[in-house]
Formats: C-alpha cells, structure tokens, sequence
C-alpha cells in the first residue's frame, strides 16, 4: 500500500520567516495531495490541496508544490504568524487504496 | 451549519466493556471514515463506508466494527476494548465516494481503556 514520508517532525521558526514541509509517497497512481492543519486540541482542517495535473497552488501565505516524477510534494508557509503554530499532515489519495494516507505529522512551532 | 458530530466527546470506560461512539454528518456525503490518532503516528485509518451498507478495512481494523445502515450515521463499535485502543479517534466524511477529497473531521473522541 502507500507509504507517506513527512519530514521534519518538529520545525521550529522566528516569526515571520518561511517554513517549509516536505513529504514523499511510495504509490505513483495517487492524484490528490491535501495538507491538514490541527491546532491543539481541535480537529484537523484543510488549508490547501493540490491535484496532480498541476505542479504549484497558492492561497495567500500558504503554498504547496507537486513534483511527480520524483513522488514528492511541500508546503510553504510564508510570513509566518504565532497563529500559523499547530500539527500539520500531508496525505495522499487517488491511488490503489480508497481514502486518504496520511504522513505523521509536523509540529511547527513560531518564535516570538 | 454543515457539521459532523461525535458522541461522547471523552470516555474512560474498562477491558471489556463494549461500547459505541456514534458519528453523524448533515452534508450528504457518501464517504465516512474513521481515523484513530496516536503521538508520533499521525492519522490512521480504521474503517470507511463509500456508501450505506457499504463498508471497508482500513489500515488498523483489529479490534473495532462499523455499520453504515442510514447515509448520515457511521458509528464505530469496540466490542471488548482493550488498553492498546486507548487513542483519540475522528470520525470524517468527504464528498464523492472515494475519500479523495476534502475529509471534514468531527471534533474527536478521547477513549481511554482501563
């Protein structure tokens, strides 16, 4: 089945730098790439997806880039604000399996 | 509002004892799923309906039942908990009947098994 590689686990930066998550997946069939953003003690929530006939989406501050051929895609975060801190996943979807993959997670932390 | 709901929102209950948490959603959507989520292993997937009385494993199925008799109501059943099932659990839904699409997520169920 799928496998989805996120990286880092923790990311740590000052307020109002970039951040950038990286995730790799194993299936080459899948289509669908959302990233999921889960404050502490909430329920995780869609900033951004992407699908595979394109290879960049923005919204606002929030960026994710696909790179098929090479089965990885990230999320960059730019100007980042104290509210940007929380868990964020990658997933997967469209390939052998209903449903979503998800990768573990990272803790981005914002410095004051 | 458009909203999935869970009950209970906590549970701490003992081995053994069956118990449910239902899950409901007012979206029509075809695709409910339930995820379980433990520190450092992200979001797994238990069990997912594409439709009623249509339902499938997920990644982590031990353990746990579902049924999908009515298109709003997906509730996730442990019929003898055990500790290693102590987790935080979601129920979500999603358009479409494949799951790839946006997953909107309930506010989460914290089971713990004594």
């Amino acid at each position: 089945g799928e496998n989805v590689e996120q990286h880092p686990s923790t990311l740590s930066v000052q307020e109002g730098d970039s951040a950038v998550i990286k995730c790799t997946y194993s299936d080459s069939a899948s289509n669908y790439f959302p990233w999921y953003k889960q404050e502490l003690g909430k329920r995780p929530q869609l900033i951004i997806d992407i699908r595979s006939n394109v290879g960049e989406k923005k919204d606002q501050r929030i960026a994710v880039t696909l790179n098929k051929t090479a089965k990885h895609f990230s999320l960059h975060i730019t100007e980042t604000q104290p509210e940007d801190s929380a868990v964020y996943f990658c997933a997967t979807g469209g390939g052998g399996a209903d449903g979503l993959t998800f990768g573990k997670g990272t803790h981005l932390i914002i410095q004051p | 509002e458009a909203q999935v709901t869970q009950n209970p929102r906590y549970l701490i209950t003992v081995t053994g004892k069956k118990l449910t948490v239902t899950c409901s959603q007012n979206m029509n959507h075809e695709y409910m799923s339930w995820y379980r989520q433990d520190p450092g292993l992200g979001l797994r997937q238990i069990y997912y309906s594409m439709n009623v009385e249509v339902t499938d494993k997920g990644d982590v199925p031990e353990g746990y039942k579902v049924s999908r008799k009515e298109k709003r109501n997906f509730p996730l059943i442990l019929e003898s908990p055990s500790p290693n099932q102590t987790s935080l659990y979601f129920c979500a839904s999603s358009t479409g009947t494949s799951g790839w699409d946006t997953q909107y997520f309930g506010p989460g169920t914290r089971l713990t098994v004594l």
